[in-house]
Protein backbone atom coordinates (compact mmCIF):
# COMPACT_ATOMS: atom_id res chain seq x y z
CA UNK A 1 0.00 0.00 0.00
CA UNK A 2 1.03 3.53 -0.72
CA UNK A 3 2.38 5.70 1.68
CA UNK A 4 3.27 8.78 2.70
CA UNK A 5 7.33 9.03 4.22
CA UNK A 6 9.07 12.05 6.47
CA UNK A 7 12.53 12.44 6.72
CA UNK A 8 14.46 12.72 8.69
CA UNK A 9 12.67 10.90 11.67
CA UNK A 10 14.55 13.30 14.06
CA UNK A 11 16.23 16.49 13.89
CA UNK A 12 17.99 18.39 16.54
CA UNK A 13 18.57 21.83 15.80
CA UNK A 14 19.98 24.51 18.16
CA UNK A 15 17.44 27.75 18.27
CA UNK A 16 18.18 29.99 15.67
CA UNK A 17 19.30 27.75 13.26
CA UNK A 18 17.30 26.49 9.45
CA UNK A 19 16.12 23.08 9.19
CA UNK A 20 13.92 21.71 6.46
CA UNK A 21 11.94 18.81 7.16
CA UNK A 22 11.16 16.49 3.98
CA UNK A 23 8.45 14.79 3.08
CA UNK A 24 7.65 12.23 0.09
CA UNK A 25 3.60 12.27 -0.60
CA UNK A 26 1.92 9.59 -2.14
CA UNK A 27 2.70 9.96 -6.02
CA UNK A 28 -0.94 10.46 -7.24
CA UNK A 29 -1.72 12.31 -4.65
CA UNK A 30 -2.38 16.84 -5.42
CA UNK A 31 -2.94 18.21 -1.99
CA UNK A 32 -0.20 18.28 0.46
CA UNK A 33 -0.43 19.95 4.02
CA UNK A 34 1.74 20.26 6.77
CA UNK A 35 0.66 19.48 10.57
CA UNK A 36 2.22 20.25 13.69
CA UNK A 37 1.85 18.52 17.06
CA UNK A 38 3.37 19.99 20.45
CA UNK A 39 4.02 17.34 22.99
CA UNK A 40 1.17 16.45 24.57
CA UNK A 41 -1.05 18.73 22.60
CA UNK A 42 -3.45 18.68 19.80
CA UNK A 43 -2.68 17.77 15.92
CA UNK A 44 -2.70 21.77 14.90
CA UNK A 45 -2.84 22.86 10.68
CA UNK A 46 -0.04 24.78 9.55
CA UNK A 47 -0.22 24.73 5.49
CA UNK A 48 -2.09 23.50 2.21
CA UNK A 49 -0.31 23.57 -0.92
CA UNK A 50 -1.93 22.67 -4.14
CA UNK A 51 -1.22 23.12 -7.93
CA UNK A 52 2.51 24.87 -6.63
CA UNK A 53 0.97 27.31 -4.17
CA UNK A 54 -0.41 27.90 -0.69
CA UNK A 55 -4.01 27.41 -0.68
CA UNK A 56 -4.77 27.82 2.94
CA UNK A 57 -2.38 28.46 5.99
CA UNK A 58 -3.36 29.06 9.72
CA UNK A 59 -1.84 31.99 12.24
CA UNK A 60 1.17 29.51 13.10
CA UNK A 61 2.56 29.79 9.40
CA UNK A 62 4.06 33.01 9.88
CA UNK A 63 7.12 34.25 7.70
CA UNK A 64 9.30 31.77 9.54
CA UNK A 65 7.56 29.10 7.50
CA UNK A 66 7.72 28.32 3.94
CA UNK A 67 6.94 24.90 1.78
CA UNK A 68 8.01 24.36 -1.41
CA UNK A 69 7.62 21.17 -3.78
CA UNK A 70 11.25 21.32 -5.89
CA UNK A 71 10.41 18.47 -7.87
CA UNK A 72 7.51 15.45 -8.57
CA UNK A 73 8.16 14.11 -5.47
CA UNK A 74 9.02 16.08 -2.53
CA UNK A 75 7.33 18.52 -0.39
CA UNK A 76 9.55 20.43 1.97
CA UNK A 77 8.69 22.38 4.74
CA UNK A 78 11.76 25.07 6.00
CA UNK A 79 11.80 27.14 9.40
CA UNK A 80 14.20 29.62 8.84
CA UNK A 81 15.06 30.92 12.35
CA UNK A 82 13.94 28.06 14.95
CA UNK A 83 12.84 28.89 17.92
CA UNK A 84 12.32 27.06 21.28
CA UNK A 85 8.80 26.44 20.87
CA UNK A 86 9.05 24.90 17.75
CA UNK A 87 9.46 21.86 18.85
CA UNK A 88 7.54 19.94 18.10
CA UNK A 89 6.08 16.07 15.65
CA UNK A 90 5.69 17.58 12.23
CA UNK A 91 3.49 15.31 9.98
CA UNK A 92 2.88 15.52 6.27
CA UNK A 93 -0.34 14.43 4.76
CA UNK A 94 -1.25 14.48 1.51
CA UNK A 95 -4.80 13.62 -0.70
CA UNK A 96 -6.31 12.94 -3.70
CA UNK A 97 -8.54 15.41 -5.22
CA UNK A 98 -12.15 15.81 -3.94
CA UNK A 99 -12.41 17.31 -0.41
CA UNK A 100 -13.83 14.52 0.69
CA UNK A 101 -11.21 12.24 0.45
CA UNK A 102 -9.38 10.89 3.64
CA UNK A 103 -5.25 12.49 4.09
CA UNK A 104 -2.18 9.99 4.26
CA UNK A 105 -0.32 11.28 6.94
CA UNK A 106 3.14 10.77 7.11
CA UNK A 107 5.11 9.13 10.53
CA UNK A 108 6.35 12.43 11.16
CA UNK A 109 9.65 13.93 11.84
CA UNK A 110 10.55 14.84 15.49
CA UNK A 111 12.02 18.58 15.60
CA UNK A 112 14.12 19.08 19.16
CA UNK A 113 15.11 22.72 19.28
CA UNK A 114 17.78 23.75 21.65
CA UNK B 1 -14.86 25.57 11.05
CA UNK B 2 -17.88 23.86 12.92
CA UNK B 3 -17.05 22.39 16.09
CA UNK B 4 -17.73 18.42 17.22
CA UNK B 5 -17.53 17.46 20.86
CA UNK B 6 -16.39 14.22 22.13
CA UNK B 7 -15.88 12.46 25.60
CA UNK B 8 -12.42 13.27 26.73
CA UNK B 9 -12.01 9.61 26.82
CA UNK B 10 -13.47 5.52 27.29
CA UNK B 11 -12.75 2.17 27.98
CA UNK B 12 -13.59 -0.78 26.00
CA UNK B 13 -12.75 -4.15 27.46
CA UNK B 14 -10.90 -6.30 24.19
CA UNK B 15 -13.13 -8.40 21.98
CA UNK B 16 -15.79 -6.13 22.70
CA UNK B 17 -18.12 -3.71 20.59
CA UNK B 18 -17.54 -0.02 20.84
CA UNK B 19 -19.14 3.19 20.09
CA UNK B 20 -17.34 6.27 20.19
CA UNK B 21 -19.83 9.52 20.31
CA UNK B 22 -19.45 12.75 18.61
CA UNK B 23 -21.60 15.56 18.85
CA UNK B 24 -21.49 18.39 15.76
CA UNK B 25 -24.76 20.44 16.74
CA UNK B 26 -23.61 23.36 14.49
CA UNK B 27 -22.75 21.10 11.39
CA UNK B 28 -23.78 22.27 7.91
CA UNK B 29 -25.36 20.78 5.07
CA UNK B 30 -22.16 20.99 3.22
CA UNK B 31 -19.82 18.91 6.24
CA UNK B 32 -18.63 15.73 5.24
CA UNK B 33 -18.00 13.98 9.21
CA UNK B 34 -14.46 12.12 9.05
CA UNK B 35 -13.12 9.77 11.86
CA UNK B 36 -9.79 9.69 11.89
CA UNK B 37 -7.06 8.13 15.33
CA UNK B 38 -4.27 8.62 15.88
CA UNK B 39 -2.04 5.21 18.00
CA UNK B 40 0.37 6.48 20.09
CA UNK B 41 4.27 7.83 18.80
CA UNK B 42 2.25 7.81 14.75
CA UNK B 43 0.78 10.57 12.62
CA UNK B 44 -3.12 10.05 12.17
CA UNK B 45 -4.78 7.26 10.55
CA UNK B 46 -8.03 7.55 8.53
CA UNK B 47 -10.86 5.23 9.66
CA UNK B 48 -13.78 6.33 7.97
CA UNK B 49 -16.24 9.42 6.71
CA UNK B 50 -20.11 9.65 5.57
CA UNK B 51 -22.02 12.44 4.90
CA UNK B 52 -25.65 11.75 5.31
CA UNK B 53 -25.89 7.87 5.57
CA UNK B 54 -24.35 4.90 7.49
CA UNK B 55 -20.86 3.55 6.59
CA UNK B 56 -19.15 0.63 6.82
CA UNK B 57 -15.79 -0.12 6.02
CA UNK B 58 -12.58 -3.08 7.09
CA UNK B 59 -12.60 -1.05 10.29
CA UNK B 60 -15.34 0.32 11.41
CA UNK B 61 -18.88 1.87 10.59
CA UNK B 62 -19.93 5.23 11.15
CA UNK B 63 -23.68 6.08 11.99
CA UNK B 64 -24.83 9.88 11.17
CA UNK B 65 -28.18 10.90 13.15
CA UNK B 66 -30.72 11.84 10.86
CA UNK B 67 -30.49 15.78 11.22
CA UNK B 68 -26.80 14.74 11.50
CA UNK B 69 -26.03 16.36 14.62
CA UNK B 70 -24.57 14.03 16.25
CA UNK B 71 -22.52 10.56 14.45
CA UNK B 72 -20.96 7.39 16.31
CA UNK B 73 -18.00 5.40 15.59
CA UNK B 74 -18.35 1.62 15.73
CA UNK B 75 -15.46 -0.75 16.40
CA UNK B 76 -17.27 -3.74 16.19
CA UNK B 77 -14.63 -5.82 18.05
CA UNK B 78 -12.06 -3.66 19.85
CA UNK B 79 -8.40 -5.33 19.98
CA UNK B 80 -5.52 -4.07 21.66
CA UNK B 81 -4.42 -2.34 18.88
CA UNK B 82 -7.35 -0.23 18.50
CA UNK B 83 -6.08 1.90 21.54
CA UNK B 84 -5.48 5.46 19.91
CA UNK B 85 -7.05 8.90 20.01
CA UNK B 86 -9.87 9.09 17.99
CA UNK B 87 -10.93 12.60 16.14
CA UNK B 88 -14.18 13.58 14.49
CA UNK B 89 -13.31 15.87 12.18
CA UNK B 90 -15.92 18.20 10.17
CA UNK B 91 -14.75 19.05 6.83
CA UNK B 92 -16.76 21.57 4.36
CA UNK B 93 -16.73 20.47 0.76
CA UNK B 94 -16.92 23.68 -0.31
CA UNK B 95 -13.38 24.46 1.01
CA UNK B 96 -10.70 23.49 -2.06
CA UNK B 97 -7.84 22.97 0.81
CA UNK B 98 -9.24 20.34 2.63
CA UNK B 99 -7.73 20.78 5.90
CA UNK B 100 -8.45 19.06 9.00
CA UNK B 101 -8.98 20.88 12.19
CA UNK B 102 -8.51 18.14 14.97
CA UNK B 103 -9.67 18.49 18.65
CA UNK B 104 -8.84 16.71 21.64
CA UNK B 105 -10.29 13.68 20.16
CA UNK B 106 -11.62 10.84 22.61
CA UNK B 107 -8.60 8.69 23.97
CA UNK B 108 -9.68 4.97 23.77
CA UNK B 109 -8.53 2.23 26.50
CA UNK B 110 -8.71 -1.10 25.63
CA UNK B 111 -8.34 -3.79 27.94
CA UNK B 112 -7.34 -7.08 27.65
Amino acid sequence: EPEVTQTPSHQVTQMGQEVILRCVPISNHLYFYWYRQILGQKVEFLVSFYNNEISEKSEIFDDQFSVERPDGSNFTLKIRSTKLEDSAMYFCASRLAGVYNEQFFGPGTRLTVL
Amino acid sequence: DAKTTQPNSMESNEEEPVHLPCNHSTISGTDYIHWYRQLPSQGPEYVIHGLTSNVNNRMASLAIAEDRKSSTLILHRATLRDAAVYYCILRDMNTNAGKSTFGDGTTLTVKP
